[in-house]
C-alpha cells in the first residue's frame, strides 16, 4: 500500500520552478524514492529516483532530506506540458511493484 | 517507436462478455507488469512476469482474470464474464530485469468500458 503523502493539487507559473513535496516518514533503509508522472490519458512516465543522495537528470532534480523522511521533486523551469499528476513512490530495490497512491495534480499556469 | 505498445487502445463490451488485451514490451526487457487504474486513482498492481513465468499476483486479480506471457515476449490479459466494475484503464509496463528495482516503462494503456 502507498507509503507516501502528497498534496492533492498544486499550481505553478510557467517558467518558474515547480517544487513538489512528498512525505515518507516510514521509509526503510533499503527503500528508494521514485517519481513518475502521468499526463492525461497516457501511461505513467518515469522521472527520477534516488536512495540517499540528491539526484539530477535532464527532466528534474530530486532532493531527499538527511533523515530520508521527505523529499522534493523540482522541475526547474515548468512548462505547460508539465501539467500532469505526479506520483511519489517508495519501494525496496528488490521489489517488483509500485504503489502509486493518488499523487499531486500539478497545473502549470500561463 | 520502440516503447511499450498496447492493443486495443479502447474496448467497449457488454457485461458478461470476455475481453483480451495485448501488451508488447520493449524488446530487451525481461520483466512485464500489468496494472489497473480507475478514475481519480493511481495505477494498482495486478501481476508481474519474469520472462514467461508469472511470479506475483495481486489479490485484485480475481479468478475471472488471467494473464499469460507464453514466449517471454508479448503478454495477454483476459477478463472473463466482464462486470461493470471492471471498467478501467489497463496498463502494461516493462523493465530490463537486470536488477529488481529498475525503473518500469509504461504503455499507453487499454481503456475498457463495460456496459
Amino acid at each position: 500500500d502507498a507509503k507516501t503523502t502528497q498534496p492533492p493539487s498544486m499550481d505553478c507559473a510557467e517558467g518558474r520552478a515547480a517544487n513538489l513535496p512528498c512525505n515518507h516518514s516510514t521509509i526503510s533503509g533499503n527503500e528508494y524514492v521514485y517519481w513518475y508522472r502521468q499526463i492525461h490519458s497516457q501511461g505513467p512516465q518515469y522521472i527520477i529516483h534516488g536512495l540517499k543522495n540528491n539526484e539530477t537528470n535532464e527532466m528534474a532534480s530530486l532532493i531527499i532530506t538527511e533523515d530520508r523522511k521527505s523529499s522534493t521533486l523540482i522541475l526547474p523551469h515548468a512548462t505547460l506540458r508539465d501539467t500532469a499528476v505526479y506520483y511519489c513512490i517508495v519501494r525496496v530495490d528488490t521489489g517488483n511493484q509500485f504503489y502509486f497512491g493518488t499523487g499531486t495534480s500539478l497545473t502549470v499556469i500561463p | 517507436d520502440t516503447g511499450v505498445s498496447q492493443n486495443p487502445r479502447h474496448k467497449i463490451t457488454k457485461r458478461g462478455q470476455n475481453v483480451t488485451f495485448r501488451c508488447d514490451p520493449i524488446s530487451e526487457h525481461n520483466r512485464l507488469y500489468w496494472y489497473r487504474q480507475t478514475l481519480g486513482q493511481g495505477p494498482e498492481f495486478l501481476t508481474y512476469f519474469q520472462n514467461e513465468a508469472q511470479l506475483e499476483k495481486s489479490r485484485l486479480l480475481s479468478d475471472r482474470f488471467s494473464a499469460e506471457r507464453p514466449k517471454g515476449s508479448f503478454s495477454t490479459l483476459e477478463i472473463q464474464r466482464t462486470e461493470q466494475g471492471d471498467s478501467a484503464m489497463y496498463l502494461c509496463a516493462s523493465s530490463l530485469g537486470i536488477r529488481a528495482g529498475d525503473e518500469q516503462f509504461f504503455g499507453p494503456g487499454t481503456r475498457l468500458t463495460v456496459l
